[in-house]
């Protein structure tokens, strides 16, 4: 593989359900993200990750967890499925933290009944 | 707040020449970066302005005034493949990245 890839590409769920949505990269980089973005509004940070074995919580966290037990893999976790999670999540990369760019995912369509 | 400005739609020629803009009010501002996203796809880079005046690459420039708080992506000899939505973004005194709805630029031939 080259670059950052997603899985799965979509998805629909019913409401309640447990999800993971995994996210790998293999350009070495330190740091992480999980974004969502959803019509008529910006991306919106979910969790980052500016090393393996931290993570951090951005912008609308809730109903949401991650994990970075090695530099690759950034997977992202719906506990319990809600319809307002309805959206696309991309995954970003960036060899280090602050202003180096960020490199997307193809994105997973996330349908939530 | 933070916030991001971006008109939500414009319409321009193939081969003309067309301008986003971009207002924002962030936390602190450590740089502005412009995407580019396809529809159905991921975001792609396409510039990083983090000291004021133009930064030009090919047929793509960028602006930045800090004092006013705005930038600007300029686009010249428009092709039918520029039709996407561009979509601005400003780190701010956290490092995080707050992102614009995005403008969709449509092409007409």
């Amino acid at each position: 593989i080259a670059g950052i890839t997603q899985a799965p590409t979509s998805q629909i769920l019913a409401a309640g359900r447990r999800m993971t949505l995994r996210c790998t990269q293999d350009m070495r980089h330190n740091a992480m993200y999980w974004y969502r973005q959803d019509l008529g509004l910006g991306l919106r940070l979910i969790h980052y990750s500016n090393t393996a074995g931290t993570t951090g919580k951005g912008e609308v966290p809730d109903g949401y967890s991650v994990s970075r037990a090695n530099t690759d893999d950034f997977p992202l976790t719906l506990a319990s499925a809600v319809p307002s999670q309805t959206s696309v999540y991309f995954c970003a990369s960036a060899a280090g933290q602050g202003t180096d760019t960020q490199y997307f995912g193809p994105g997973t369509r996330l349908t939530v009944l | 707040g933070q916030n991001i400005d971006q008109p939500t739609e414009m319409t321009a020629t193939e081969g003309a020449i067309v301008q986003i803009n971009c207002t924002y009010q962030t936390s602190g501002f450590n740089g502005l970066f412009w995407y580019q996203q396809h529809a159905g796809e991921a975001p792609t880079f396409l510039s990083y302005n983090v000291l004021d005046g133009l930064e030009e690459k090919g047929r793509f420039s960028s602006f930045l005034s800090r004092s006013k708080g705005y930038s600007y992506l300029l686009l010249k000899e428009l092709q039918m493949k520029d039709s996407a939505s561009y979509l601005c973004a400003v780190a701010d005194s956290n490092y995080q990245l707050i992102w614009g709805a995005g403008t969709k630029l449509i092409i007409k031939p």
